[in-house]
């Protein structure tokens, strides 16, 4: 079967960084992404990675092993209102896309 | 602002009713899911509709009945539901659904059933 596994929750300091991991067991991987969700909100795309190494946007940086099947979000400069929940999400081809969500990853950033 | 709006943000329920969930994108995409969030679990993907057509209906029970007027508009109706069908619901859109298919979400519905 398809399965991804991430922390449930992960804790840090304002100003820190901090890195969320995510392991999948997939066939026909394409890619992998991550979305935030702050409570109440709506899940919001934040990167894509399809080939290996580090993608940078802002803050924020995802990277990906294709060969691991692991990948990881990190928060640089952490911020409170960066207190959410995070998915990674693979994207496979089994004969038709189909995009998978981990259970999310709860992060509390505290002053 | 994703886009995506739902409505109603939250609904409480009882057994016996029916009701139903709407959903609008504003984005030109041609591609709706719904999805059911459950506490600390995986989003589980229930349909999926390109070009208004079903093309993904994942084991879901016959008590939710998915609609899609036109690629702006996106319902599901809800008739004899049971407690744990209590979850947030959540819409999505995207551009087409291959390749990368960056999913634009609604802020769900949190439905109580009773």
């Amino acid at each position: 079967g398809q399965s991804l596994e991430q922390p449930s929750e992960v804790t840090a300091v304002e100003g820190a960084i901090v890195q969320i991991n995510c392991t999948y067991q997939t066939s026909g991987f394409y890619g992998l992404s991550w979305y935030q969700q702050h409570d109440g909100g709506a899940p919001t795309f934040l990167s894509y990675n399809a080939l290996d190494g580090l993608e940078e946007t802002g803050r924020f940086s995802s990277f990906l092993s294709r060969s691991d099947s692991y990948g990881y979000l990190l928060l640089q400069e952490l911020q409170m209102k960066d207190s959410a929940s995070y998915f990674c999400a693979v994207r496979v081809d089994t004969g038709g896309f189909k995009t998978i969500f981990g259970a999310g990853t709860r992060l509390f950033v505290k002053a | 602002e994703t886009g995506v709006t739902q409505t109603p943000r939250h609904l409480v329920m009882g057994m016996t009713n029916k009701k139903s969930l709407k959903c609008e994108q504003h984005l030109g995409h041609n591609a709706m899911y719904w999805y059911k969030q459950s506490a600390k679990k995986p989003l589980e993907l229930m349909f999926v509709y390109s070009l208004e057509e079903r093309v993904e209906n994942n084991s879901v029970p016959s008590r939710f009945s998915p609609e899609c007027p036109n690629s702006s508009h996106l319902f599901l109706h809800l008739h004899t539901l049971q407690p744990e069908d209590s979850a947030l619901y959540l819409c999505a859109s995207s551009q087409g659904r291959g390749g990368k298919n960056i999913q634009y979400f609604g802020a769900g519905t949190r439905l109580s059933v009773l």
